[in-house]
């Protein structure tokens, strides 16, 4: 049964401490996508990935966040360090563009609270 | 930049009703249109997804459409049961894979 894996699964921790969450995409996916949401703002873009390349992460707090690949099988989102208004859900999805079209798998995402 | 709404935020309709969805997006250039389920505290299913050359796609009861040159996808949900209560989430795709959401419609089901 494919599908995206997401560590952990829930999270609290203090402000001021870093937080690392992790995605395993779905295996001979080439494109994973960070989102993060919350009940005022919806589901953002924050970074995706092509073939472990960052395309775009123009959505993400630069001073703060961090996000990488560091192999095909793993993706990772940082935190450093974490405020309380980074309270979320993070969800990370991925897929495999066929032509023009890519059709996108979500995990079950990291429940975030920072204290 | 794309922008994505969905309308109305809530829905409310009685066992067995046939409904529709709305999204609504501002830039027609898009590659694919797909539509989620997200039960809560869960993460997003992917339901249907139609391609730009594509004006509707179908899978059992549900049926979604595009029509790009207006900006408008629906999805379209025959008899529906309580177990299609969840929140319908709709995405443009743009160039180079940037997906975006809208804020997605809560769709309650009274038995």
């Amino acid at each position: 049964d494919a599908r995206v894996t997401q560590t952990p699964r829930h999270k609290v921790t203090e402000m001021g401490q870093e937080v690392t969450m992790r995605c395993q995409p779905i295996l001979g996916h080439n494109t994973v996508f960070w989102y993060r949401q919350t009940m005022m703002q919806g589901l953002e873009l924050l970074a995706y990935f092509r073939n472990r390349a960052p395309l775009d992460d123009s959505g993400m707090p630069k001073d703060r966040f961090s996000a990488e690949m560091p192999d095909a099988t793993l993706a990772t989102l940082k935190i450093q360090p974490s405020e309380p208004r980074d309270s979320a859900v993070y969800f990370c999805a991925s897929g495999l563009p066929r032509g023009v079209n890519t059709e996108a798998f979500f995990g079950q995402g990291t429940r975030l609270t920072v204290v | 930049k794309q922008e994505v709404t969905q309308i109305p935020a809530a829905l409310s309709v009685p066992e067995g009703e046939n409904l529709v969805l709305n999204c609504s997006f501002t830039d027609s250039a898009i590659y694919n249109l797909q539509w989620f389920r997200q039960d809560p505290g869960k993460g997003l299913t992917s339901l249907l997804l139609i391609q730009s050359s594509q004006r509707e796609q179908t899978s059992g009861r549900l049926n979604a459409s595009l029509d790009k040159s207006s900006g408008r996808s629906t999805l379209y949900i025959a008899a529906s049961q309580p177990g299609d209560s969840a929140t319908y989430l709709c995405a443009a795709h743009s160039s180079a894979s940037k997906i975006i959401f809208g804020s997605g419609t809560r769709l309650s089901i009274r038995p």
